[in-house]
C-alpha cells in the first residue's frame, strides 16, 4: 500500500543554519510528491510539488525538494532557514491514477533557534 | 488568494451528542474532501465528494459519519452520535480539480467529545 514516512518527528537547527527534513514513500511506481506546511492554528499550505521530469524542484521562500526513484525519498532543503520558518512540515504523495486522495507523512515539527 | 473557511474553529460536545462541522469551499472548486488530524500525529484521509456524491471513504470514515453539499452551500460532515475518539482537527479541502496540488486547505476545527 501506499505510505509516506517522515523519519524525523521533530528537528531543531539554529537560524541562518542549512536544513533537510527527510521523507520517504513506498509506491512502485513514481507518485506526484508534495510538501506543505503547517503555521500554528492554520491550514496546510502548499510548499511545493513534484510531478516529472527535473528531480530538483524549487518552492515557495527558498525551500527546494530532491526526488530520488532509486531511494524513494523526496527530501526538503533549504540553505538558511529564519525563525519564521518553524512549523510543521507535512510530506505527502499522490498517486497518477487516482487524483482523488492525498497520503500525508506524520509530519516533522521544526523548531529554528535563534 | 481564494480560502476555505471552517465553521467553528473549535466546538465542545458531549459524547453522544451530534455535531455537524462546517466548511466553506473556494467558489469554483469542484472536488471537496475531509481530513482528520489526531494531535501529534498526521492527516488522515476520511472522504472525498464530487457531483453530490461521495466518491472514497477510508476505515476511519465511521457509519456515525455523513458528508452533503446541500445546493452549493456549506459541505458538512455530521457525526451523530460521537464518540471519545472523535476528538480531533478535522480539515476540509477543496479542488477545482481531482489533483492534489490543486487543494485548499482549510485552517480546521477543533473538536473536543467530553
Amino acid at each position: 500500500a501506499q505510505s509516506v514516512t517522515q523519519p524525523d518527528a521533530r528537528v531543531t537547527v539554529s537560524e541562518g543554519a542549512s536544513l533537510q527534513l527527510r521523507c520517504k514513500y513506498s509506491y512502485s511506481g513514481t507518485p506526484y510528491l508534495f510538501w506543505y506546511v503547517q503555521y500554528q492554528r492554520q491550514g496546510l499550505q502548499l510548499l511545493l510539488k513534484y510531478y516529472s521530469g527535473d528531480p530538483v524542484v524549487q518552492g515557495v521562500n527558498g525551500f527546494e525538494a530532491e526526488f530520488s526513484k532509486s531511494d524513494s525519498s523526496f527530501h526538503l532543503r533549504k540553505a538558511s532557514v529564519h525563525w519564521s520558518d518553524s512549523a510543521v512540515y507535512f510530506c505527502a504523495a499522490s498517486i497518477p491514477t487516482g487524483g482523488y486522495k492525498v497520503v500525508f507523512g506524520s509530519g516533522t515539527r521544526l523548531l529554528v533557534s535563534p | 488568494g481564494p480560502k476555505v473557511l471552517q465553521i467553528p474553529s473549535h466546538q465542545i460536545i458531549d459524547m453522544g451528542q451530534m455535531v455537524t462541522l462546517n466548511c466553506d469551499p473556494v467558489s469554483n472548486h469542484l472536488y471537496f474532501y475531509w481530513y482528520k488530524q489526531i494531535l501529534g500525529q498526521q492527516m488522515e484521509f476520511l472522504v472525498n465528494f464530487y457531483n453530490g456524491k461521495v466518491m472514497e471513504k477510508s476505515k476511519l470514515f465511521k457509519d456515525q459519519f455523513s458528508v452533503e453539499r446541500p445546493d452549493g452551500s456549506y459541505f458538512t460532515l455530521k457525526i451523530q452520535p460521537t464518540a471519545l475518539e472523535d476528538s480531533a482537527v478535522y480539515f476540509c479541502a477543496s479542488s477545482l480539480t481531482d489533483r492534489a496540488s490543486d487543494y485548499t486547505f482549510g485552517s480546521g476545527t477543533r473538536l473536543l467529545v467530553i
